[in-house]
């Protein structure tokens, strides 16, 4: 399977400042069948990105996906108070689709 | 508007089964698969299973093979996830989630509200 690592583990940003979150891919993800998710505290994840760059329907366009092959950015121009949360990248280009462990963008 | 609405949290002791329910409404059931995707507490996510409404057909993750069962009840647009011989390493928020119509290998559109399930003796 696909083994997908997030990089850095935390991020600690002030609103207003920019995120760069990395996901690394251990085998080259197909179609760039890749997703990025959201994850507030008790909450069910949300959908932010998929097709590695597409934003899904309702995302504000501070959010931006880039990348391809084994190595995707997923990026927040302009943290809001409200993005500071945990995000995932999930890959589902080959059978079983599989997650990273996840990034933490913190207030500074 | 979609949906996914998950029973309620469970407590079980280890070696007992616990069987999780997702209903669905405001779309299409048997156009879409349903997955179930879990998260240990403080950790990620873990894909677990999905199953096809229309034909019945399953696919699980290789770790759960023999312990996970899917079914589904198209009348009430609904879908099980039963996991049998409980360890407490299975204590987690269980989620069902829809991707595209027709797809196997999907994005997660759509999520449930969760089920906890705990195992504990």
């Amino acid at each position: 399977e696909i083994v997908l690592t997030q990089s850095p583990g935390t991020l600690s940003l002030s609103p207003g400042e920019r995120a760069t979150l990395s996901c690394r891919a251990s085998q080259s993800v197909s179609s760039s069948y890749l997703a990025w998710y959201q994850q507030k505290p008790g909450q069910a994840p949300r959908l932010l990105i998929y097709g590695a760059s597409s934003r899904a329907t309702g995302i504000p366009d501070r959010f931006s996906g880039s990348g391809s092959g084994t190595d995707f950015t997923l990026t927040i121009s302009r943290l809001e108070p409200e993005d500071f949360a945990l995000y995932y990248c999930q890959q589902y280009g080959l059978s079983p689709g599989t997650f990273g462990q996840g990034t933490k963008v913190e207030i500074k | 508007q979609v949906q996914l609405v998950q029973s309620g949290a469970e407590v079980k002791k280890p070696g007992a089964s616990v069987k999780v329910s997702c209903k669905a409404s405001g779309y299409t059931f048997t156009s879409y698969y349903m997955h179930w995707v879990r998260q240990a507490p403080g950790q990620g996510l873990e894909w677990v299973a999905m199953i096809s409404p229309s034909g019945g057909s399953t696919n699980y993750a290789q770790k759960f093979q023999g312990r996970v069962t899917m079914t589904r009840d198209t009348s009430t647009s609904t879908v099980y996830m039963e996991l049998s011989s409980l360890r407490s390493e299975d204590t987690a928020v269980y989620y069902c989630a829809r991707g595209v119509p027709s797809t196997v290998l999907t994005y997660f559109q759509h999520w449930g509200q969760g089920t906890l399930v705990t195992v504990s003796s």
